[in-house]
């Protein structure tokens, strides 16, 4: 069965520290992967995938498919990046199967 | 463009009764995706809708169920409601080709 893990519920660090955010996966094939962040009182959104290998709000994501593993860094955590971060994977089921989220805390 | 909306934004029913959500998708998108948030369970897959009909459902009982319709805008029913079904319902939206989902806001449901 496909499965995304992100190993952390919680990740607390200082303003201007590097933070990394992983995320696992098990699934056979050639998935599509993406990372979805939640404000506090906003919609959840897209916030990048790995197909179109860019850089959003300064964060990045590769894609390892010998670690099954696509986590998630920024060099310099600001406090706006404060949030609940999933990642995701497309199954051939033209699904989104999500892990079950990293609660980011920035600190000033 | 109007995004993925919808309604109600919160609904308080009581154990036992029947509730109904609904979801219109971006104009153009022709799939809707139902997911439940729980508090600290992540998001759960309920259903998946495309073209009218059912492609998929998650790990849910019976009484969970939906239909889209032809404008493919969604609805989801959840009957004999439970006091475990309070959760925030997401519904999602994306289009042909695309695997990217855009999500509403969702509909914060209270079962008392």
């Amino acid at each position: 069965a496909q499965r995304v893990t992100q190993p952390e519920k919680l990740l607390s660090v200082f303003k201007g520290a590097p933070v990394e955010l992983k995320c696992n996966y098990s699934y056979s094939g050639s998935p599509e992967l993406f990372w979805y962040v939640q404000y506090s009182r906003q919609r959840l959104q897209l916030l990048l995938r790995h197909i179109s290998r860019e850089s959003i709000k300064g964060f990045t994501a590769d894609l390892n498919k010998g670690e099954t593993s696509f986590h998630l860094k920024k060099p310099f955590a600001q406090e706006e990046d404060s949030a609940m971060y999933y990642c995701a994977v497309n199954n051939a089921g033209n699904m989104l199967t999500f892990g079950g989220g990293t609660r980011l805390m920035v600190k000033p | 463009e109007a995004g993925v909306t919808q309604s109600p934004t919160h609904l308080i029913k009581t154990r036992g009764q029947q509730a109904t959500l609904r979801c219109s998708p971006i104009s153009g998108h022709t799939s809707v995706y139902w997911y439940q948030q729980a508090l600290g369970l992540g998001l759960q897959f309920l259903l998946w809708y495309d073209e009218g009909e059912e492609r998929n459902r998650g790990n849910f009982p019976p009484r969970f169920s939906g239909r889209q319709f032809p404008n493919y805008s969604s609805e989801l029913n959840v009957n004999a409601l439970e006091l475990e079904d309070s959760a925030l319902y997401l519904c999602a939206s994306r289009t042909r080709g695309d695997y990217g989902y855009t999500f509403g806001s969702g509909t914060r449901l209270t079962v008392v």
